[in-house]
């Protein structure tokens, strides 16, 4: 079974920094793409970011674009994201998920998502 | 990149069929064949529906379907039921090789 655990998450102020961790089991993690979702409270799903299996290239958002760094340890079977320079607009739930394989990354559906971890962002 | 636009919100009474709109432009939803559709009940995480425009992974109803017509992609939901009223997102990929979502459409079972 395919599971997802985000960690990570928590209350940091403006201008801040935080790292968030996706512990991946029940897939061979390499192969796929993996990439991070939020969700303002209240508000609708926005995409972060997306890296593929090998790592070897990431896409990010506009909105994120020299901010957040999206990263991954295969050996780990481990997806990061280091959020820098936070702002409160970045206060949202977080979630990790999968993409399906056949089409490679940031086309290919998102299959599997993790419950989601909560960040803050607030003095 | 500027969110794709769904309506705000959709109903329909057990049984009956449902569609929910989702525009984008030639450099989205008109221009590839990637757009995915999630549903997500009320504190839940998201579930894939739809990927490619019509298809469905193991497991999803065959009540679920998807399709595109220029830059609108739909998800019809037929035979509607209590379960399926919840909040559903479509996704595509860009020319910028990025994704957007839409805004989102709540379905309420009347």
């Amino acid at each position: 079974e395919v599971q997802l655990l985000e960690s990570g998450g928590g209350l940091v102020q403006p201008g801040g920094s935080l790292r968030l961790s996706c512990a991946a089991s029940g897939f061979t993690f390499s192969s796929y793409a993996m990439t991070w979702v939020r969700q303002a409270p209240g508000k609708g799903l926005e995409w972060v970011s997306e890296i593929i299996g090998s790592g070897g290239s990431t896409y990010y958002a506009d909105s994120v674009k020299g901010r957040f760094t999206i990263s991954r340890d295969n050996s780990k079977k481990t997806l990061y994201l280091q959020m820098n320079s936070l702002r409160a607009e970045d206060t949202a739930v977080y979630y990790c998920a999968k993409v399906e394989g056949s089409v490679g990354a940031t086309k290919g559906g998102i299959d599997r998502w993790g419950q989601g971890t909560l960040v803050t962002v607030s003095s | 990149q500027s969110a794709l636009t769904q309506p705000a919100s959709v109903s329909g009474s057990p049984g009956q069929s449902i569609t929910i709109a989702c525009t984008g432009t030639s450099s989205d939803v008109g221009g590839y064949n990637y757009v995915s559709w999630y549903q997500q009940h009320p504190g839940k995480a998201p579930k894939l529906l739809i990927y490619e425009v019509s298809n469905r992974p193991s497991g999803i109803s065959n009540r679920f379907s998807g399709s595109k017509s220029g830059n609108t992609a739909s998800l019809t939901i037929s035979g509607l039921q209590a379960e399926d009223e919840a909040d559903y997102y479509c996704n595509s990929y860009t020319s910028s090789s990025t994704r957007v979502f839409g805004g989102g459409t709540k379905v309420t079972v009347l």
